[in-house]
């Protein structure tokens, strides 16, 4: 069964500090997706993105964060300056088609000390 | 934008009764509506979704019935198992929106 990667699966950082999360979409997906979960909350848009640009964003996608696909199969996510409030599970999901079955990646959890 | 509500946020059943887990949502444009299960450490998995020509879907154990009037859909999960334990998300979005979650109900099954 075809599947999201993500990498690394934790990741410790010291806040101001900048990240990189990575997600490898299944081949034919078209539409990725950076969701966040908060621990024991629920998951949150942050970005959308296809065709190489972003298609959406959420109020939460502020100028702190980014996503590029620099190499034509990674999709990444970068946050600028980490803050502690950015603790949280990062998931990123692919679609093939805008309202279509989203998968998911394991996810990234991320710790900001 | 769209707003997904969820209840209970959790819920405790005996082995081999029945689940019901229940969203409503606001935006009348959204026509797909997923269920994902979230198991401890993993990432949502879909397991049964309808859309808004549909009134009703049943995979096995699992149905979703919809409501397009009243803005509210039902995920049905009989003869539960042990593991069917998991946190339990719905979600909304029309075609040009990206999912909005509900805030998830945390399912124990009791064996």
């Amino acid at each position: 069964e075809p599947e999201v990667t993500q990498t690394p699966s934790h990741q410790v950082t010291q806040m101001g500090q900048e990240v990189i999360l990575r997600c490898v979409p299944i081949s034919n997906h078209l539409y990725f997706y950076w969701y966040r979960q908060i621990l024991g909350q629920k998951v949150e848009f942050l970005v959308s993105f296809y065709n190489n640009e972003i298609s959406e964003k959420s109020e939460i996608f502020d100028d702190q964060f980014s996503v590029e696909r620099p190499d034509g199969s990674n999709f990444t996510l970068k946050i600028r300056s980490t803050k502690l409030e950015d603790s949280a599970m990062y998931f990123c999901a692919t679609t093939t088609f805008l309202n279509t079955e989203a998968f998911f990646g394991q996810g990234t959890r991320l710790t900001v000390v | 934008g769209e707003n997904v509500e969820q209840h209970p946020s959790t819920l405790s059943v005996q082995e081999g009764d029945s689940a019901v887990i229940k969203c409503t949502y606001s935006d009348s444009a959204s026509n797909y509506f997923p269920w994902y299960k979230q198991e401890l450490g993993k990432g949502p998995q879909l397991i049964i979704d309808i859309r808004s020509n549909v009134g009703e879907k049943k995979d096995q154990r699992i149905a979703v019935t919809l409501n397009k009037t009243a803005k509210h859909f039902s995920l049905h999960i009989t003869e539960t198992q042990p593991e069917d334990s998991a946190v339990y998300f719905c979600a909304a979005s029309s075609g040009n929106t990206p999912l909005v979650f509900g805030k998830g109900t945390r399912l124990s099954v009791i064996a």
